[in-house]
């Protein structure tokens, strides 16, 4: 069976600081992909970053780069100089052979001014 | 701009009364999705569909139906409304059914009352 497990509910960071946010995941498929989903308070879901199991270099876009670390199976988010917009619900969420998406539990990140 | 709607935003209902909610994408994507939000859980697959007059069972299908005639929507329809299905319901779709990045409308809040 697919898991994805986020073990932190909620993370404080300082405006401008690197945070790193946890998802482990357990899979049998040998082909999956990795991502991450972001919640603002308004509710929308709004994709931030792929991961591919083949991929041999780490996912980045922007201020955002995913640590995968296959033999853990880890891909933790990172974001790199926070800003106050970055306060949020953080999904992570992985797909495989069947193309269904399976989410963790979400990790809420404030940003401290 | 192609983009993925939802109708309604809102909804409040009696339990035993038929809901449909509605899901339009103008992305001209095969691959749609219905997921619930609930506290706790993250977020849950309910039904999808792969194409036109194609619809598979997700995690929790129980008490929801779908039905797929054209490809830019999908319906969800709540046979009997129970307070159980009180939620946020997202739809998504995406180009092809893996390892594709799945985006996401923006939500209805329904309140079984």
């Amino acid at each position: 069976a697919q898991k994805i497990t986020q073990t932190q509910p909620g993370m404080f960071v300082q405006e401008k600081e690197a945070v790193t946010l946890d998802c482990t995941y357990d899979t049998s498929d040998q082909s999956y992909g990795l991502f991450w989903y972001k919640q603002p308070s308004s509710g929308e879901m709004i994709f931030l970053i792929y991961q591919g199991s083949y991929d041999e270099q780490n996912a980045t876009e922007g201020r955002y780069s995913l640590n995968f670390q296959k033999a853990r199976k880890s891909a933790n988010l990172v974001i790199s100089a926070s800003q106050l917009g970055d306060s949020a619900m953080y999904f992570c969420a992985m797909q495989g052979n069947t193309g269904k998406l399976i989410f963790g539990q979400g990790t809420t990140l404030q940003v401290k001014p | 701009d192609a983009e993925i709607t939802q109708s309604p935003r809102h909804k409040i209902t009696e339990t035993g009364r038929q809901v449909t909610l509605a899901c339009h994408q103008t992305w001209n994507h095969n691959n749609m999705f219905w997921y619930r939000q609930d506290l706790g859980h993250g977020l849950r697959l309910i039904h999808y569909s792969y194409g036109v007059q194609d619809t598979n069972k997700g995690e929790v299908s129980d008490g929801y139906s779908v039905s797929r005639s054209n490809t830019e929507d999908l319906p969800l329809t709540l046979e009997s409304a129970a307070s159980s299905q009180t939620s946020v319901y997202f739809c998504a779709s995406s180009e092809s059914p893996r390892q594709e990045t799945q985006y996401f409308g923006p939500g209805t809040r329904l309140l079984v009352l």
